[in-house]
């Protein structure tokens, strides 16, 4: 069984710059969502897409978008980077639409904005 | 609001003492809540749900909604447990995980 992927690990942008981010999940899910975390911080809530729609979102603003391929493997994208957007951006993926809780989350991708 | 609160950024024990990482949750609704884990240099990972009222590598974790927490303990921590634990509400209808900030445990030999 193949476990959450994530690409780039690591990756510097400077402000105003564009960044995507790629996940591909689990084999076997067909719900990805996509958190942000901050240094010191709790993984925060963006969205989750299942079969190809968003199906929920977080605080975020619009410039946060996201995609999800008919494979299931999915893309964050971020356009106008801030500087606090520095953050580990990490990947889950998850059987069936309704959320059990049970994420299995990918290793992440650490985006630094100078 | 709902939010979940992990007091403790850091807890140090010996091997073989006592372990309660705290958690307290806010949510008006009924609560679903889980411990996530991360061991270093590996991926976070689902622990324990309180609906499962199981008990994973010896830690268990009981939901009191008068006190609106779920601590997670084990009598007797090892080495292994060294980790970074998180708290996490799942919000209704949402399909949304809600973390803490987490609490690190060092536990020495």
């Amino acid at each position: 069984e193949t476990g959450v992927t994530q690409s780039p690990t690591h990756l510097i942008k400077t402000r105003g710059q564009q960044v995507t981010l790629r996940c591909s999940s689990q084999s076997g899910h067909n719900t990805v969502s996509w958190y942000q975390q901050a240094l010191g911080q709790g993984p925060q809530f963006i969205f989750q897409y299942y079969r190809e729609e968003e199906n929920g979102r977080g605080n975020f603003p619009p410039r946060f978008s996201g995609l999800q391929f008919p494979n299931y493997s999915s893309e964050l994208n971020v356009n106008a980077l801030e500087l606090d957007d520095s953050a580990l951006y990490l990947c889950a993926s998850s059987r069936g639409q309704g959320n059990t809780g049970e994420l299995f989350f990918g290793e992440g991708s650490r985006l630094t904005v100078l | 609001a709902q939010r979940v609160t992990q007091p403790e950024k850091l807890l140090s024990v010996f091997k073989g003492a006592p372990v309660e990482l705290k958690c307290n949750y806010s949510y008006s609704g009924s609560p679903e809540l889980f411990w996530y884990v991360q061991y270093s240099r590996q991926r976070l990972q689902l622990l324990l749900r309180h609906i499962s009222r199981e008990s994973i590598k010896g830690f268990t974790a009981d939901l009191n909604k008068g006190e609106t927490s779920f601590h997670l303990k084990k009598p007797f921590a090892q080495e292994e447990d060294s980790a970074m634990y998180y708290c996490a509400l799942l919000k209704y209808n949402t399909d949304k995980l809600i973390f803490g900030t987490g609490t690190r445990l060092q536990v020495f030999p």
